[in-house]
């Protein structure tokens, strides 16, 4: 099993369209929990942190459910620039595990 | 910008060869992270750095091996190039013991391995 897995997508949604990303990890000790995106031919940028309480950035909702140990990002209203890789990353110690990611296309 | 650089941005070499990529990290940063993605993969860990010495490392072999300055920049050298090596390296650098730990990406290495 790997040590972090996410949705298989692509994701293909219309402009306006609520989407959904989900996440699980292997490792019960895991620390900290951030979700990247990443561009074509680009590097990952931090997205959001991941809290315990979950955390909302505008149109952006992540989601901590340890017990499960699952992650979740929620995009509202989605937008033509939100189209990228969507890449879930936990910290274990001291090494960053990126899950393969999540391709996003929102369609006009 | 995150203030991480990485050069050159691309490169291209010959089986066998050996590569050596660098890494300048943001400003009071004093970790380094280096990575290897393949196309249509997520990044993968290859090792950190923590004041000059190395303090994690991934599945690699030894043939990939590392060094940071003493103003925290880094180098990642490959010897023995093979195929699969062909892939966009990615180095990181962060500031280890802050409340986030977060950390931030340079633009990337492109490297084919002909």
């Amino acid at each position: 099993r790997k040590e972090v897995e996410q949705d298989p997508g692509p994701f293909n949604v219309p402009e306006g369209a609520t989407v959904a990303f989900n996440c699980t990890y292997s490792n019960s000790a895991s620390q900290s929990f951030f979700w990247y995106r990443q561009d074509c031919r680009k590097e990952p940028k931090l997205l959001m942190s991941v809290y315990s309480s979950g955390n909302e950035d505008g149109r952006f909702t992540a989601q901590l459910n340890r017990a499960s140990q699952y992650i979740s990002l929620l995009i509202r209203d989605s937008k033509l620039s939100d189209s990228a890789t969507y890449l879930c990353v936990v910290l274990y110690g001291q090494n960053f595990v990126f899950g393969p990611g999540t391709r996003l296309s929102v369609l006009p | 910008e995150t203030g991480v650089t990485q050069s050159p941005t691309h490169l291209i070499k010959t089986r066998g060869q050996q590569v050596t990529l660098r890494c300048s990290s943001q400003s009071g940063h004093n970790t380094v992270s280096w990575y290897q993605q393949a196309l249509g993969q997520g990044p993968q860990f290859i090792f950190q750095y923590y004041r000059e010495e190395e303090n994690g490392r991934g599945n690699f072999p030894p043939r990939f091996s590392g060094l940071q300055f003493p103003n925290y920049s880094s180098e990642l050298n490959v010897n023995a190039l093979e195929l699969d090596d062909s892939a966009l390296y990615l180095c990181a650098s962060r500031r280890t013991g802050t409340v986030a730990d977060t950390q931030y990406f340079g633009p990337g290495t492109r490297l084919t391995v002909l």
